[in-house]
């Protein structure tokens, strides 16, 4: 059973701070997406990683994927109050019988004014 | 386009009770998904589709059935609800091009067994 798991479960910081949010796991996936939740809606994705080592950027959140496609990083410079939500990573095996994402336990954010 | 779709947004259920949890989409998607979210869980694969006619066992499937006889429509049915099956449940849809392909995903319903 392939898991992933993410550090740390709940964050709460001042606006400014800076913060990394880990997702963990000991199976190779072929693409790893995030995802941000806010409360009462579904999860919107952030970004897709595909190549092991890759960083992708987005504004100011900054996404790393793991040389050995085992583990990801979400870091966000100067949180805005705007940021607060479940952050969501997700590991993808598209294809021949498998076609599923598998959810990490999520990461709930709180950026306080 | 309204995208993915879910009826209905809030039911309260007595346990043994059976209801039918409907999700639509509008972007012709090939593949679509039925998840459960818990505290401290993530969110867990019920079942999902690969096309219009096709079912699959996901993750947690015990307690549910469903049907996919239109592409444009997935449903999700528990045939008698017990307390463990409250839950937040969201569908999703997505294309069948690649790797990298986004879920889309519908608002959610928030399931209560008493």
């Amino acid at each position: 059973t392939q898991l992933l798991e993410q550090s740390p479960q709940f964050l709460s910081i001042q606006e400014g701070e800076n913060l990394t949010v880990y997702c963990n796991s000991s199976s190779v996936f072929s693409s790893l997406q995030w995802y941000r939740q806010e409360p009462g809606e579904g999860p919107v994705l952030l970004v897709t990683v595909v190549t092991g080592g890759e960083v992708k950027k987005l504004k100011r959140l900054t996404f790393q994927f793991g040389d050995a496609r085992k583990d990801s990083s979400l870091h966000i410079t100067a949180a805005q109050p705007g940021d607060t939500g479940l952050y969501l990573c997700a590991g993808a095996n598209y294809g021949g019988a498998t076609n599923k994402l598998i959810f990490g336990t999520g990461t709930l954010l709180a950026v306080q004014p | 386009n309204a995208g993915v779709t879910q009826t209905p947004k809030f039911r309260v259920l007595k346990t043994g009770q059976s209801m039918t949890l409907l999700c639509a989409q509008d972007m012709n998607h090939e593949y679509m998904y039925w998840y459960r979210q818990d505290p401290g869980m993530g969110l867990r694969l019920i079942h999902y589709s690969v096309g219009e006619g096709t079912t699959a066992k996901g993750e947690v499937p015990d307690g549910y059935n469903v049907s996919r006889l239109k592409k444009q429509n997935f449903l999700l049915g528990l045939e008698s609800a017990a307390p463990s099956q409250t839950s937040v449940y969201f569908c999703a849809s997505r294309p069948t091009a690649g790797n990298t392909d986004t879920q889309y995903f519908g608002p959610g319903t928030r399931l209560t067994v008493l």
